[in-house]
C-alpha cells in the first residue's frame, strides 16, 4: 500500500537551531515526492520536489530509497518557518497526492 | 498566488442543505483535484478530473459529486450535509496527471461550516 508517514505531530525548536522534519514512505516503484507548507490553514504551497533537488527558503530534502525516507532539513530555523509541513507522494495510478498527517513546526524566539 | 482560484472563501450552512464549491485551475492546467482537510482525517483526496472526464476517485461520499466543464473549471457539489462535513475543501490543478510537469498547485480553499 502507498503510504506517507510523518511521525512527529509537533516539532518545537529555537530560532537558529537546525530542523529536521521526518517523512517515511511506502511505495512500489520509484516514488515522486514533495513537501508542501501551509501557513495558518491557508493554501498549501509547494516547497520542494525531489526531482529538482533545489533549495527553497533554505530547506532541502534528499530522497533515501534504502531507508524510504524524504526528510526535510534546514540548518538554521527562522521564526517565519513556523507552519504545518506535509510530505506527499504521487499515486502511481492516477496522479493524486497521498499526504502524511503533517508536522507542525514551531520556531521560538 | 498559485493561480488557482476557489469560491466562495467561506460557507456556513445548515445540516441537510446542499452547496456548490467552485474552482478555476491555473491557465493551461487540464487536471483538477479536490481534497478535503479536516482535523481528524487530515488531507484526503476526493476526486480528480482531467480535461472534462473523471479520472480517479478517492474517499468521496455518495452525497458528494463533482464535474469539470469545457472551460476546465470544476464544481464540487455536497448534498444532505452533515456536521461531519465541516472542513476545508481544496482544489488543486496540474498540467497533466502523470508525466512531465505534474506538480499540483493549490487554491486558497473553501471553509465549509455545517451547523
Amino acid at each position: 500500500a502507498q503510504r506517507v508517514t510523518q511521525p512527529e505531530k509537533l516539532l518545537s525548536v529555537f530560532k537558529g537551531a537546525p530542523v529536521e522534519l521526518k517523512c517515511n514512505y511506502s511505495y512500489s516503484g520509484s516514488p515522486e515526492l514533495f513537501w508542501y507548507v501551509q501557513y495558518s490553514r491557508q493554501r498549501l504551497q509547494l516547497l520542494l520536489r525531489h526531482i529538482s533537488r533545489e533549495s527553497i527558503k533554505g530547506f532541502t530534502a534528499d530522497l533515501n530509497k534504502g531507508e524510504t525516507s524524504f526528510h526535510l532539513k534546514k540548518p538554521f530555523a527562522q521564526e517565519e518557518d513556523s507552519a504545518m509541513y506535509y510530505c506527499a507522494l504521487i499515486d502511481n495510478q492516477g496522479g493524486k497526492l497521498i499526504f502524511g498527517q503533517g508536522t507542525e513546526l514551531s520556531v521560538k524566539p | 498566488d498559485s493561480g488557482v482560484t476557489q469560491t466562495p472563501k467561506h460557507l456556513i450552512t445548515a445540516t441537510g442543505q446542499r452547496v456548490t464549491l467552485r474552482c478555476s485551475p491555473r491557465s493551461g492546467d487540464l487536471s483538477v483535484y479536490w481534497y478535503q482537510q479536516s482535523l481528524d482525517q487530515g488531507l484526503q483526496f476526493l476526486i480528480q478530473y482531467y480535461n472534462g472526464e473523471e479520472r480517479a476517485k478517492g474517499n468521496i461520499l455518495e452525497r458528494f459529486s463533482a464535474q469539470q466543464f469545457p472551460d476546465l473549471h470544476s464544481e464540487l457539489n455536497l448534498s444532505s450535509l452533515e456536521l461531519g462535513d465541516s472542513a476545508l475543501y481544496f482544489c488543486a490543478s496540474s498540467v497533466s496527471p502523470r508525466g512531465g510537469p505534474y506538480e499540483q498547485y493549490f487554491g486558497p480553499g473553501t471553509r465549509l461550516t455545517v451547523t
